[in-house]
Parts: C-alpha cells; sequence; structure tokens
C-alpha cells in the first residue's frame, strides 16, 4: 500500500532556530503534497499545497515567509519553519495521494511533533 | 468543497457495533467519501472510501444512501484499540478536501 514517510518525528530547538520536516512518498509518485498543522484536542488544518516543480499554495492566514515549502521531486516535499518561535509549536503532518491513479485516497505521514523552547 | 458534520463524540462497549453518520448536504456529483481513524500523535489512517451505495473492507463498512447526502461508518465488534477520532472527509475531483472536526470514540472494557 503506499506509504508516506515523516521525518523526524520529533524535534524540541531553541528559539530563532530554523527547522526542516521531510515528507517523503515511499512507493508511488505524488506530484502534490499537502501540509497540515494540528494543535492538541484540535482537528488538522490545511498550511499549504506543495506542487513538485512550482510554488507552493498557501492558506489564508499562512505566512509563506515562516513556513517555506520546497517541493523538489515527485517524491519528496520538505517544509522549513524559519526562525521558529514557541508559538510554532504544534503537530505537523503531510500528506500525498497517487497521482497516477483517479480517485485515491490521500496517505498521511505519522507527523512531526515540533516543540520551540 | 463540502462541509461534513460529524457527532463530536460517542462511546460504546467491546464487541459492540459502531455506527458513526457523517452529514455532507453540499456534496457534488464527483465528489466523493473518504473515512480517516487518528490515534493520538499520529497521522490519520486511511479507512474506507465510496462514492456510493455500500462498501465493505476488513476493517469497515460504509454505507451511502442514493442522495448522498450522508455517509455512515459502520465499525464491526470494536475493541479497546479502536478508541480514536474519526474523520469523514468529502473529495472533489481536484483531490481537495477540508477536516472536520471528527468524531472522538471511546471504547471501554
Amino acid at each position: 500500500g503506499a506509504v508516506v514517510s515523516q521525518h523526524p518525528s520529533w524535534v524540541i530547538c531553541k528559539s530563532g532556530t530554523s527547522v526542516k520536516i521531510e515528507c517523503r512518498s515511499l512507493d508511488f509518485q505524488a506530484t502534490t503534497m499537502f501540509w497540515y498543522r494540528q494543535f492538541p484536542k484540535q482537528s488538522l488544518m490545511l498550511m499549504a499545497t506543495s506542487n513538485e516543480g512550482s510554488k507552493a499554495t498557501y492558506e489564508q492566514g499562512v505566512e509563506k515567509d515562516k513556513f517555506l515549502i520546497n517541493h523538489a521531486s515527485l517524491t519528496l516535499s520538505t517544509l522549513t519553519v524559519t526562525s521558529a518561535h514557541p508559538e510554532d509549536s504544534s503537530f505537523y503532518i503531510c500528506s500525498a495521494r497517487d497521482q497516477g491513479l483517479s480517485n485515491q485516497p490521500q496517505h498521511f505521514g505519522d507527523g512531526t511533533r515540533l516543540s520551540i523552547l | 468543497l463540502a462541509k461534513t458534520t460529524q457527532p463530536i463524540s460517542m462511546d460504546s462497549y467491546e464487541g459492540q457495533e459502531v455506527n458513526i453518520t457523517c452529514s455532507h448536504n453540499n456534496i457534488a456529483t464527483n465528489d466523493y467519501i473518504t473515512w480517516y481513524q487518528q490515534f493520538p500523535s499520529q497521522g490519520p489512517r486511511f479507512i474506507i472510501q465510496g462514492y456510493k451505495t455500500k462498501v465493505t473492507n476488513e476493517v469497515a463498512s460504509l454505507f451511502i444512501p442514493a442522495d448522498r447526502k450522508s455517509s455512515t461508518l459502520s465499525l464491526p465488534r470494536v475493541s479497546l484499540s479502536d478508541t480514536a477520532v474519526y474523520y469523514c472527509l468529502v473529495t472533489d475531483s481536484w483531490g481537495k478536501f477540508q477536516f472536520g472536526a471528527g468524531t472522538q470514540v471511546v471504547v471501554t472494557p
């Protein structure tokens, strides 16, 4: 089955640090990947749509200079939280869909727990 | 994007069948319905997907009436490990969807 791998699963860093999170589709190609943020006891909130070979599309209210997205290949998208502050602490999740097949469900990574001190 | 409405929470005992109904009144012709399960500190996991009538796999069944304005996820004989949040999503032909609040299912002995 389709597998999405996310790395790292957990990171703690000091305020002001930039953190990069990787999202890989292991056994399929994905021209589009999605990045979400989830706060405790809340649902997933879409942050941006990552498009292979082009700029990401950000949801309203999400700072694109703060959350840099790069989709360099059909199997890899990265989210970089720049100059992270405590309010950026959250659970970040990516998803991808096999573009080669129609009506395929999204498959999600296992998330990255980001804690900014 | 079609919005979805689900009960906030449901309680069940082990061995019982759990049915979660999701409303999606403004579902479009080409939209399809997908259900996910999420455990704390994990990404959502795909359960089942359907377009109309009934779909069954090894873990669940999905019932969709003819008007497709709602759908019901059925979990047979739940166990403690089925305690999780369940999300109903309506996906359009472009692959876009929106997460709702989900249903917290708690299974007790």
